[in-house]
């Protein structure tokens, strides 16, 4: 019940198109969503967080939809560049409890 | 304002060995969180310091251990180490450990377990 599943692990993509990665939960205690960005020799940095107040929440290039009924949850990166080349974790916390993440997704953009 | 940072970047142990990771959190941040990161088994939450208290425990042996000292530095022990030790250690700093803690991550220690 503590498991946050990720989907895929790995995906390709050419400049401008827009990845999608997947997670799903189990535990409805969940109640904080965040998604890390983590480049090669580097720890994670967080990228963008979600309550599940909201559907949808976007910051700049980066949107998550969130899905309460199917407790589901998606980062979509619009207008993809290489730079955005990287490893994607999705995570999920509820109070007093610690982040679960899920396995990582390793995002490459193709120029 | 300063990061955060952990020493040192890199190690090698042997089997059987004991080693000590430090974490200096983000200043005026109190929480300090430690996570174990492999290949295998990806992030794996080790537990968390607040105010020198531990608040929060992984699913690790009691081979991992830690500590927080007064300043909010910390430190991780791992004790009678194992080939299976060989990861990367993340430590993530934050003001009070809310929203599951991890604000702001370090570049980590990566352990070599020989």
């Amino acid at each position: 019940q503590q498991q946050v599943k990720q989907s895929p692990q790995s995906l390709i993509v050419q400049k401008g198109g827009i990845p999608i990665i997947n997670c799903a939960y189990e535990n409805t205690a969940f109640d904080y969503f965040p998604w890390y960005q983590q480049f090669p020799g580097k720890g994670p940095a967080l990228l963008i967080a979600i309550r599940p107040d909201v559907s949808e929440k976007k910051e700049g290039r980066f949107t998550i939809s969130f899905n309460k009924s199917a407790k589901q949850f998606s980062l979509h990166i619009m207008d993809s560049q290489p730079g955005d080349s990287a490893t994607y974790f999705c995570a999920a916390a509820g109070r007093a409890q610690k982040l679960v993440f899920g396995q990582g997704t390793r995002l490459t953009i193709n120029p | 304002k300063a990061g955060v940072t952990q020493t040192p970047r890199y190690l090698i142990k042997t089997r059987g060995q004991q080693v000590t990771l430090s974490c200096s959190p983000i200043s005026g941040h109190r929480s300090v969180s430690w996570y174990q990161q492999t290949p295998g088994q990806g992030l794996q939450f080790l537990f968390e310091y607040f105010s020198e208290t531990q608040r929060n425990k992984g699913n690790f042996p009691g081979r991992f251990s830690g500590r927080q000292f007064s300043n909010s530095r910390s430190e991780m022990n791992v004790s009678t180490l194992e080939l299976g030790d060989s990861a990367l250690y993340l430590c993530a700093s934050s003001l009070d450990g809310t929203s599951g803690g991890a604000g702001f991550f370090g570049p980590g220690t990566r352990l070599t377990v020989l």
